[in-house]
């Protein structure tokens, strides 16, 4: 467990608005990560990060953008929500970054419904 | 893009029972890792694995990186009703690029106690 807390747990919005998903870290890890998980697909990366203000895209980063202003919060922001963003937000950390031991924890989720 | 297989999608078992669930790719990986994710939970690691042949046991878990470098698998032994949940596997290609993790599409495992 790395203290990651999720917020919102739950949402339901409209298409077309805009939507920022926050992860809070408490274990000053340094590399951060926002994945998506749909039926049939697992989890997917949508945008990491490897430092404050340093981020970089993931497999799925279209519709999405990211920030990291502190090392504790990750952002993930939907400018303009779509249906097709409906899913499961995991926020994951990890302390270090390429070794094998490098170990990366989640959060409890945000599900996101865009109608 | 580049994907897991994992199988079987499903299994609706006994308590008392041993599963087997496993994962195969076309690429190489350097890293597999097995996670279970609990309803309403995030993923949870497992076992991590990181050379080839190597098997890691882990209370009632067994889970093995296979001598290819393109499968592993996850057994199971004697299993409970708190073993239910969904399993993923997750695989990674070498150093420098943690955190991109290739998942398994996951295993949902039910136990009828």
């Amino acid at each position: 467990d790395a203290g990651i807390t999720q917020s919102p747990r739950h949402k339901v919005t409209e298409t077309g608005t805009p939507v920022t998903l926050r992860c809070h870290q408490t274990e000053n890890h340094r590399y951060m990560y926002w994945y998506r998980q749909d039926p049939g697909h697992g989890l997917r990366l949508i945008h990491y990060s490897y430092g404050v203000k340093d981020t970089d895209k993931g497999e799925v980063s279209d519709g999405y953008s990211v920030s990291r202003s502190k090392t504790e919060d990750f952002l993930l922001t939907l400018e303009s929500a779509t249906s097709s963003q409906t899913s499961v937000y995991f926020c994951a950390t990890s302390l270090t970054y390429g070794t094998p031991q490098d170990t990366i924890y989640f959060g409890e989720g945000s599900w996101l419904t865009v109608v | 893009g580049q994907q897991l297989n994992q199988s079987p999608q499903s299994m609706f078992i006994q308590e008392g029972e041993d599963v087997s669930m496993n994962c195969t790719s076309s690429s190489i990986f350097n890293t597999w890792l097995w996670y279970k994710q609990d309803p309403g939970e995030g993923p949870v690691l497992l076992i991590a694995l990181y050379k080839a042949g190597e098997l890691t046991s882990n209370g009632r878990l067994t889970a093995q990186f296979g001598i290819t470098r393109k499968d592993s698998f996850l057994n199971i032994s004697a299993s409970i009703p708190s073993d239910v949940g969904i399993y993923f596997c997750a695989g990674q290609r070498g150093s420098g690029n943690t955190g991109k993790l290739i998942f398994g599409q996951g295993t949902t495992l039910q136990v009828k106690p």
